[in-house]
């Protein structure tokens, strides 16, 4: 039974426009919520985390927001960039370090 | 500028065989992963290791173990590879909990070891 769960496997976007990519959970105990990048050929990297008694984060382009009651994250990208191109996984931390991670989703950013 | 290394990019072995995935991280990190990715099931945790000699099963251990003899290498053991067992596998380090980013314990990964078992 999946715990994060990614219902999107892709998503094509414009460059220029905002991507939005979503993310469910269901256990309430996790600390951290996380976002990594992963291109082909690469191993993901870490993008931008948030904490369970935060709402949101932001850094640069890259919003992520967490809405707790619904047991729901999502990663907003603006403006998105064809550079923005890879497939992101939403994970979440369970018990301090073991980090428990999604089936992913592969953007699609088209100039 | 690489700081986790992963021995072997791509492996083609044969059913039966003993295999070993070699990975080794410079950032003088405390816990260490290995994950294997497969199309539609995002990266599962095989074992971990938060300490030398120590290790924990993560949630698809069977048909694997793990060897930590040192602090910055830690190695993935297929000891009869099977059909099943092609796949992407994905080394991680990360700081001891606490002294990640904002409190998140972020993993750095490798470039991963795609392995094809015939």
């Amino acid at each position: 039974d999946q715990q994060v769960k990614q219902n999107s496997p892709s998503l094509s976007v414009q460059e220029g426009r905002i991507s939005i990519l979503n993310c469910d959970y269901t256990n309430s105990m996790f600390d951290y919520f996380l976002w990594y990048k992963k291109y082909p050929a690469e191993g993901p990297t870490f993008l931008i985390s948030i904490s369970s008694i935060k709402d949101k984060n932001e850094d640069g382009r890259f919003t992520v927001f967490l809405n707790k009651s619904a047991k729901h994250l999502s990663l907003h990208i603006v403006p998105s960039q064809p550079g923005d191109s890879a497939v992101y996984f939403c994970a979440a931390i369970d018990g301090g370090f073991k980090t428990i991670f999604g089936a992913g989703t592969r953007l699609f950013v088209k100039a | 500028d690489v700081k986790v290394t992963q021995s072997s990019r791509y492996l083609v072995k044969r059913t039966g065989e003993k295999v070993f995935l070699e990975c080794v991280q410079d950032m003088d990190h405390e816990n260490m992963f290995w994950y294997r990715q497969d199309p539609g099931l995002g990266l599962r945790l095989i074992y971990f290791s938060y300490d030398v000699k120590m290790k924990e099963k993560g949630d698809i251990p069977e048909g694997y173990s793990v060897s930590r003899e040192k602090k910055e290498r830690f190695s993935l053991i297929l000891e009869s590879a099977s059909t099943n067992q092609t796949s992407m596998y994905l080394c991680a380090s990360s700081p001891s909990w606490g002294q990640g980013l904002s409190g998140a314990n972020v993993l750095t990964f490798g470039a991963g070891s795609r392995l094809t078992v015939l």
